[in-house]
């Protein structure tokens, strides 16, 4: 099955700077690729997401880049507020039809100190 | 509206008590999911509907049993838990399942006593 890594755990960054999340991906037959922010007591809350056959996908101040032949993607912040302090979840899946399932990476907690 | 409701948002119950959470979604969405999660811990998928239909069992213990009653309700009945059950049960729906957005709900904060 698919297996998703996420690194680093933690992350901390002065606010105004920008913050960038890597995750790898084991199945190359994975097509999407959504990432979950959660702030403390809250739902994951979908963000921004990308499939296969896009390489990078902007929203405002948050982009996803996609590399298929490396097995990674990523997520950029500019312009870091406080407000953007959160544990963010990357994740995958391969089109199975009902039997798909989206496989999370263990989540990274990005600090925007003010 | 991308909505998920659940209730209750919080939950104790003794490990001899039968209870149930419920989530509903009015997107039109035919798939539903059943996730756990535990603090600082990404969601654990428990189940997954696929129009109505249960088409995805993570292996979880028989004191959780889930129901599709219809296409907007989930419900997850709850009997003889233990206290490592306690976690955030998150229900969240799709498209239909597979590679589309899945929208959580609030979750419910359950203690077993």
């Amino acid at each position: 099955g698919e297996n998703v890594e996420q690194h680093p755990s933690t992350l901390s960054v002065q606010e105004g700077d920008s913050a960038v999340i890597k995750c790898t991906y084991s199945d190359s037959a994975s097509n999407y690729f959504p990432w979950y922010k959660q702030e403390l007591g809250k739902r994951p809350q979908l963000i921004i997401d990308i499939r296969s056959n896009v390489g990078e996908k902007k929203d405002q101040r948050i982009a996803v880049t996609l590399n298929k032949t490396a097995k990674h993607f990523s997520l950029h912040i500019t312009e870091t507020q406080p407000e953007d302090s959160a544990v963010y979840f990357c994740a995958a899946t391969p089109y199975t039809g009902a039997n798909s399932k989206l496989t999370f990476g263990k989540g990274i907690t990005l600090s925007v100190r003010p | 509206d991308t909505e998920v409701t659940q209730t209750p948002k919080h939950l104790v119950m003794g490990m001899t008590n039968k209870k149930s959470l419920k989530c509903e979604q009015h997107m039109g969405h035919r798939a539903m999911y059943w996730y756990k999660q535990k603090a600082k811990k990404p969601p654990e998928l428990m189940f997954v509907y696929s129009y109505e239909k249960l088409s995805i069992n993570e292996s979880v213990p028989s004191r959780f049993s889930p129901e599709c009653p219809n296409s907007s309700l989930l419900n997850l009945h709850l009997h003889a838990l233990q206290p490592e059950d306690s976690a955030l049960y998150l229900c969240a729906s799709s498209q239909v399942a597979g590679s589309y957005e899945q929208y959580f709900g609030p979750g419910t904060r359950l203690t077993v006593t």
